[in-house]
């Protein structure tokens, strides 16, 4: 059974500086979604990371997977307001289009 | 504009009743999943249909029907036998291509007492 954790669950980050968090699953795939969720509302895709060594970025956040040490990262330069939400990985179940979550990581960012 | 539409947005129900959250997405996408969220945790996977007149139960199937006549629909059932119905639930559709990135619709805030 495919397990995803994140940690830290919540993150208090202090506006400017740059923070790292972390999804780790237990079984291989290749396959690694990051979503953004602010309260009360849907999911908003975020990264698709497909391969092993793949790094996307947009903005202040960027992605990165490594399949052999079944690790994605998310690296958060110069922390703003805007980026307060909760943040979900999900990992990508044998061939077909099945995810499993994590339980999201809530990052809020003071001044 | 192209999207996935959840309605109603806020559902309440009386505990007994059998309710259906409606979900239309006009994407032209193959694959159509529900997951439910219950507070501070992540989503769980329901049903999900990768075509139309085809699904297949997640992890969390109990408690639950689906159909899938037409490839833009995926109306969801919460009939009287799932014990704890109040959640928030989401519906989502992906192309069948090789990122099966998904796309979620607003989704549904179900309450039952």
């Amino acid at each position: 059974e495919l397990k995803v954790e994140q940690n830290p669950l919540f993150l208090s980050m202090q506006e400017g500086k740059n923070y790292t968090i972390y999804c780790n699953y237990s079984t291989t795939s290749d396959r690694l979604y990051w979503y953004r969720q602010d309260p009360g509302k849907s999911l908003e895709s975020l990264f698709v990371l497909l391969s092993n060594g793949a790094v996307k970025q947009e903005g202040r956040l960027m992605a990165s997977l490594d399949t052999k040490a079944r690790l994605s990262t998310l690296h958060i330069t110069a922390a703003v307001h805007d980026l307060s939400a909760t943040y979900f990985c999900a990992v990508a179940r044998g061939a077909n289009s099945k995810l499993t979550f994590g339980k999201g990581i809530t990052l809020s960012v003071r001044p | 504009d192209g999207g996935i539409t959840q309605s109603p947005k806020y559902l309440f129900r009386k505990e007994g009743q059998n309710v259906t959250l409606s979900c239309e997405q006009n994407l032209n996408h193959d694959a159509m999943y529900w997951y439910r969220q219950d507070p501070g945790q992540g989503l769980r996977l329901i049903y999900y249909s990768q075509i139309v007149n085809d699904f297949q139960k997640g992890d969390i199937a109990e408690g639950y029907s689906v159909s899938r006549e037409k490839k833009e629909s995926f109306p969801l059932t919460v009939t009287s036998a799932q014990k704890n119905p109040t959640a928030f639930y989401l519906c989502a559709s992906s192309i069948d291509e090789e990122s099966y990135e998904q796309y979620f619709g607003p989704g549904t805030r179900l309450t039952v007492t």
